[in-house]
């Protein structure tokens, strides 16, 4: 299947400071990918879906000007945390979109998540 | 809106038991379902999917699916589970192949040696 990476994978900030998170397609082109916050024991929720070159759709209850998400190419999508506090710990995963061919059915694939501690 | 239940939450065997976790999803349309496992420490990893055609469907590693719509279910069922089943499911479900995914809570699998 296709690969996708995230970085870092753990990130330790003071709160108030604004962590930058990556999202990148290794093997192929994603127009579409996807933000998760899964906290301990519980499931995925998705945060956001963000389309190359146009703005992230936010789900509701997910504060935009807090998560800010920027899909400038093809292959990578970052989320920003602005001013992060406690509340905002947790983990993160991205997924992206593969349209591939007619089999691939938009398949979605995973990133293997960014576990952010905020101090 | 749509949404997926797994109604085990933690389901604790010994290896060579047979597993069957429940999964049951509300869209009255075209749905694609999925399962997905992760290990510990480890990103989601697709075990199989359901789009269309034969209900009961193959995944990796011995897992299957079956699809009943009348249901609306799609339980995972293995026969005979291993230590290194051990992991976190979630079940999955879309309206349509750009749709977005909406995820059951998750059951943890624990297997004992």
């Amino acid at each position: 299947g296709a690969v996708v990476s995230q970085h870092p994978s753990w990130v330790i900030c003071k709160s108030g400071t604004s962590v930058k998170i990556e999202c990148r397609s290794l093997d192929f082109q994603a127009t579409t990918m996807f933000w998760y916050r899964q906290f301990p024991k519980q499931s995925l929720m998705l945060m956001a879906t963000s389309n190359e070159g146009s703005k992230a759709t936010y789900e509701q209850g997910v504060e935009k000007d807090k998560f800010l998400i920027n899909h400038a190419s093809l292959t990578l999508s970052t989320l920003t945390v602005t001013s992060a506090h406690p509340e905002d710990s947790s983990f993160y995963i991205c997924s992206a979109r593969d349209p591939g061919g007619a089999s691939s059915y938009n398949e979605q694939f995973f990133g293997p998540g960014t576990r952010l501690t905020v101090l | 809106a749509q949404s997926v239940s797994q109604h085990n939450h933690h389901v604790i065997l010994s290896e060579a038991a047979s597993l069957e976790l429940g999964c049951n999803y509300s869209y009255g349309g075209t749905v694609n379902l999925f399962w997905y496992v992760q290990y510990p420490g480890q990103h989601l990893q697709l075990l199989l999917k359901y789009f269309s055609g034969d209900p009961l469907v193959k995944g990796i590693k011995g897992f299957e699916a079956e699809f009943i719509k009348s249901k609306f279910s799609f339980n995972l069922r293995k026969p005979s589970v291993q230590w290194s089943d051990t992991a976190e499911y979630f079940c999955a479900a879309r309206g349509s192949t750009l749709g977005r995914l909406y995820f059951g809570r998750g059951t943890q699998l624990t297997v004992w040696p």
